[in-house]
């Protein structure tokens, strides 16, 4: 079975300051995938990243990053420079990528993390 | 533009009755999901759609039921027999179920408030 936690439920910040999301999976699946998703308050989710089990090397874009660390079965996800609009649930998700696996093409989210940007 | 239509957003029912929520999607992809929200819980899968005429259980599927007669339209029921239906509803597609690759589209989702 796959499984993912994100241990942060609320996160707090004020403008400008960096924040990390982090994100631990469990599976048993040698290949698999790894999302970001981020939902405002508008409630429809918005596809950020996504990631092979293959590809550790971390990713930049603007002011989002993210940390794939295999041997620590972590997907890390950084904002830099944190706006107000960056103010949602963000949420990490598993794949298995394996045809005769239970959990092919379906995704298993994590619990959310609420962040919440002062300005 | 293409996009999933998710209606109505907001839904009250009285304990015992049937209701179904609307999902209908015109970026032409095969494959149809709806899960459900809870506060703390993050989104658990309820049932799925590979192709018209086909759908499976997905992790909470009891006290639900789904048709995918159409491709664009994959609507939900939530039956008298489900016990705690008050939660926020989300539908999606993906080109495909395929290798785990694919980027699901989200609607905006159905709040349904059991009274």
């Amino acid at each position: 079975a796959q499984k993912v936690t994100q241990a942060q439920t609320e996160i707090s910040v004020v403008e400008k300051e960096d924040v990390t999301l982090d994100c631990v999976y469990e599976t048993r699946d040698t290949t698999y995938y790894l999302f970001w998703y981020k939902q405002p308050p508008s409630g429809e989710l918005v596809f950020l990243i996504r990631r092979n089990s293959f590809d550790e090397q971390n990713e930049i874009s603007g002011r989002y990053s993210w940390n794939f660390q295999k041997s620590t079965s972590s997907f890390n996800f950084t904002i830099t420079a944190s706006q107000v609009v960056d103010s949602a649930v963000y949420f990490c998700a598993l794949s298995g990528s394996y045809a005769g696996g239970t959990s092919y093409g379906k995704l298993t989210f994590g619990q959310g993390t609420i962040l919440t940007v002062h300005p | 533009d293409g996009g999933i239509t998710q209606s109505p957003k907001y839904l009250f029912r009285k304990e015992g009755q049937n209701v179904t929520l609307s999902c209908e999607q015109n970026l032409n992809h095969d494959a149809m999901y709806w899960y459900r929200q809870d506060p703390g819980q993050g989104l658990r899968l309820i049932y799925y759609s590979q192709i018209v005429n086909d759908f499976q259980k997905g992790d909470i599927a009891e006290g639900y039921s789904v048709s995918r007669e159409k491709k664009e339209s994959f609507p939900l029921t939530v039956t008298s027999a489900q016990k705690n239906p008050t939660a926020f509803y989300l539908c999606a597609s993906s080109i495909r179920i395929g290798s785990g690759a694919n980027v699901l589209t989200f609607g905006a989702g159905s709040r349904l408030t059991v009274l």
